[in-house]
């Protein structure tokens, strides 16, 4: 059965501490893994799309990047701003139509 | 340009009873996913739309069923509510080429007593 596990569930920073969120994956044939940020009361919002292993994305502070069992977001010198669950999701199989998949997020703080 | 839109934003229940959400998707996307999310926890995937017919669905009883409109838009029915349907729902939209850039609305958040 297709799986997304994500660590820590939670993590607090001082503003300016790198670090990086985990998501482990087990699925029969990755299409896609992806990356959203949720704010609280809002719905997630996509931050990034990665196809294969060695595959690497940037965004600000934020880069994402996927090996062939696990993708990690790290984040470079964070600002209270960044504060937000992160979610990751994966997409199986070889359709579009394949459902997508989401672990159960990293809530992430950043003091000031 | 409009994104998603859900409504209600909020609504309270009892068991037993039944209740109807709606979505409108973005602008020019035609395939329309729901999500069921419980305090906490990732987003659960109900199912999707795409050209008015349920393509996939995921571990959720048939109490829960949908509906897609010719222009795209969808509705997210629950029958028989249970106290454990209390949850934020999501609609999320998509193009068919891309699926899995999905756009979420801000949600539905049910309680039911």
């Amino acid at each position: 059965e297709d799986q997304v596990t994500q660590s820590p569930e939670a993590l607090r920073l001082q503003e300016g501490e790198s670090s990086s969120l985990n998501c482990s994956y087990t699925v029969s044939g990755l299409r896609g893994l992806f990356w959203y940020r949720q704010d609280p009361g809002k719905g997630p919002e996509f931050l990034f799309t990665l196809y294969s292993a060695g595959e690497e994305k940037e965004k600000e502070r934020l880069k994402a990047t996927l090996t062939k069992k696990e993708s990690f977001l790290h984040i470079t010198a964070p600002k209270p701003e960044d504060s937000a669950t992160y979610l990751c999701a994966v997409q199986a199989g070889g359709s579009s139509a394949s459902k997508i998949i989401f672990g159960s997020g990293t809530r992430l703080s950043i003091r000031p | 340009d409009a994104g998603v839109t859900q409504s209600p934003t909020h609504l309270i229940k009892t068991r037993g009873q039944q209740v109807t959400l709606r979505c409108s998707p973005k602008s020019g996307h035609d395939t329309v996913s729901w999500y069921q999310q419980a305090l906490g926890q990732g987003p659960q995937f109900i199912f999707q739309y795409y050209e008015e017919e349920e393509r996939q669905r995921g571990n959720f009883p048939d109490r829960f069923s949908g509906h897609q409109f010719p222009n795209y838009s969808s509705e997210l029915n629950v029958n028989a509510l249970l106290l454990g349907d209390s949850a934020l729902y999501l609609c999320a939209s998509s193009s068919l080429s891309n699926t899995g850039e999905l756009f979420f609305g801000e949600g539905s958040r049910l309680t039911v007593l």
